[in-house]
């Protein structure tokens, strides 16, 4: 069975502070694509990552990277000097060979002025 | 490119109703999915078309649900009759169809919010 967690339910920090939210999947298969969407108060999902399990390089897009490590089935993402507009809830997603996405519970980041 | 379209936005119905959402992919994408997103719940995946056949519905509660997507691009979903349960964000995503591009990541609606008094 394929599970996504997200263990931190709740962040805040203060702007301009780095933050790390955390994701750990389950999945038996062997290629697996693992993405990162935002959710901002208006509701709609913007996808923002993604990373497949045959790549574990890490990187960084502007004030976003990603530490991928099959060795302990994370997926984390960071966000350099958060700003007040990047707060929202941010959901990790796990999509095995069936096409059919998991998504975690998600986390709130709340970013303080 | 146009994004993933949704409607209505907001719907309020009294338990035992019928109510239909209805979603427009973005153009060519063949894959299409309906979650429903319970308050402080991330998305659960109801029913995933490709094209016009269906993929996975696993998780659509059949007795009460139904979703149709004709000519493999439009779909609607229907919930009849309504439970108090059923209050929820109902989206919509898309992507490009199953072998085209890798990561075939998912775009959403801006979803509908339903509530059932």
């Amino acid at each position: 069975a394929q599970k996504v967690t997200q263990a931190q339910t709740e962040i805040s920090v203060v702007e301009k502070e780095d933050v790390t939210l955390d994701c750990v999947y389950e999945t038996r298969d062997t290629t697996y694509y693992l993405f990162w969407y935002k959710q901002p108060p208006s509701g709609e999902l913007v996808f923002l990552i993604r990373r497949n399990s045959f790549d574990e390089q890490n990187e960084i897009s502007g004030r976003y990277s990603w530490n991928f490590q099959k060795s302990t089935s994370s997926f984390n993402f960071t966000i350099t000097a958060s700003q007040v507009v990047d707060s929202a809830v941010y959901f990790c997603a796990l999509r095995g060979g069936t096409y059919k996405y998991i998504f975690g519970t998600g986390t709130r980041l709340k970013v303080l002025a | 490119e146009a994004g993933v379209a949704q409607s209505p936005r907001y719907k309020i119905i009294e338990k035992r109703q019928s109510v239909a959402f209805w979603c427009n992919p973005i153009s060519g994408h063949a894959t299409l999915y309906w979650y429903q997103q319970i308050l402080g719940q991330g998305p659960k995946l109801l029913i995933q078309f490709q094209n016009n056949g269906v993929v996975d519905d696993s998780q659509l509660p059949k007795d009460r649900f139904s979703a149709e997507r004709l000519k493999g691009v439009d779909s609607t979903l229907k919930i009849q009759p309504a439970k108090l349960e059923d209050s929820a964000v109902y989206l919509c995503a898309s992507s490009r169809p199953y072998g085209q591009g890798v990561y075939n990541e998912q775009f959403f609606g801006p979803g509908t919010r339903l509530t059932v008094l």
